[in-house]
């Protein structure tokens, strides 16, 4: 069992639609951190989180620690949007756990 | 440049063979990270340090071996290449206390 669930696991969407990607996680953590992966392979940073909300230009992140939840959200997607977006938490034992990934594709 | 370099980007090598795979950070950060990714996995963790001299094993330690005697390098090493360890490898660091990190653009590795 993963200690960090993404979902969905796939998601294709048209150009111009709001994208929500889930994270769950079942440990105590300290902070989380939304990563992006381009198709090239490269992994940049996106957000990193311990609580509430913060935004981005068209990109949202939320958490809620009591539920163990967290969102991503792109408003007014666009092609160069796609990519696997990445969850991962430290927990409060310093542990650092990754979800799979949710591949985006937005096409025009 | 500034950044953290990984070399080398493409590896192919045999079974049995001793690999190294270098990482290199220009940000004087304390925390140095080697992850593998493998389809159906996500990253996973196989050690860390948190300073010079100072390594602990992550999730999937077993079958690699690392040093780190300054703190801009943190050098990989597969003693005995397994076709197991076939994968991406991603080195990133983190400054102390923060949990952002900063990833390398990755090696990708093929045992044969």
């Amino acid at each position: 069992k993963n200690e960090v669930e993404q979902s969905p696991q796939n998601l294709t969407a048209q150009e111009g639609e709001f994208i929500t990607i889930n994270c769950s996680y079942s440990v105590g953590i300290s902070a989380l951190h939304w990563l992006q992966q381009h198709p090239g392979g490269g992994i940049v940073s996106l957000f990193m989180l311990s609580s509430g909300k913060k935004k981005h230009g068209r990109l949202i992140a939320t958490i809620n620690i009591q539920e163990k939840h967290s969102s991503l959200h792109i408003t007014a997607s666009h092609p160069r949007d796609s990519a696997v977006y990445i969850c991962a938490v430290r927990s409060a034992g310093n542990q650092f756990y990754f979800g799979t990934g949710t591949s985006l594709t937005v096409i025009p | 440049d500034a950044g953290i370099t990984q070399s080398p980007r493409y590896k192919i090598t045999e079974t049995g063979r001793q690999v190294t795979l270098m990482c290199h950070q220009t940000w004087s950060h304390s925390y140095m990270f080697w992850y593998r990714q493998d389809l159906g996995h996500g990253l996973r963790l196989i050690y860390y340090s948190a300073a010079a001299d100072i390594t602990d094993k992550g999730e999937v330690p077993d079958g690699y071996v690392v040093s780190r005697s300054k703190t801009e390098n943190f050098p990989l090493t597969l003693e005995s290449a397994t076709r197991s360890q076939t994968s991406v490898y991603f080195c990133a660091s983190s400054e102390v206390g923060v949990f952002e990190q900063f990833f390398g653009p990755g090696t990708r590795l093929t045992v044969l």
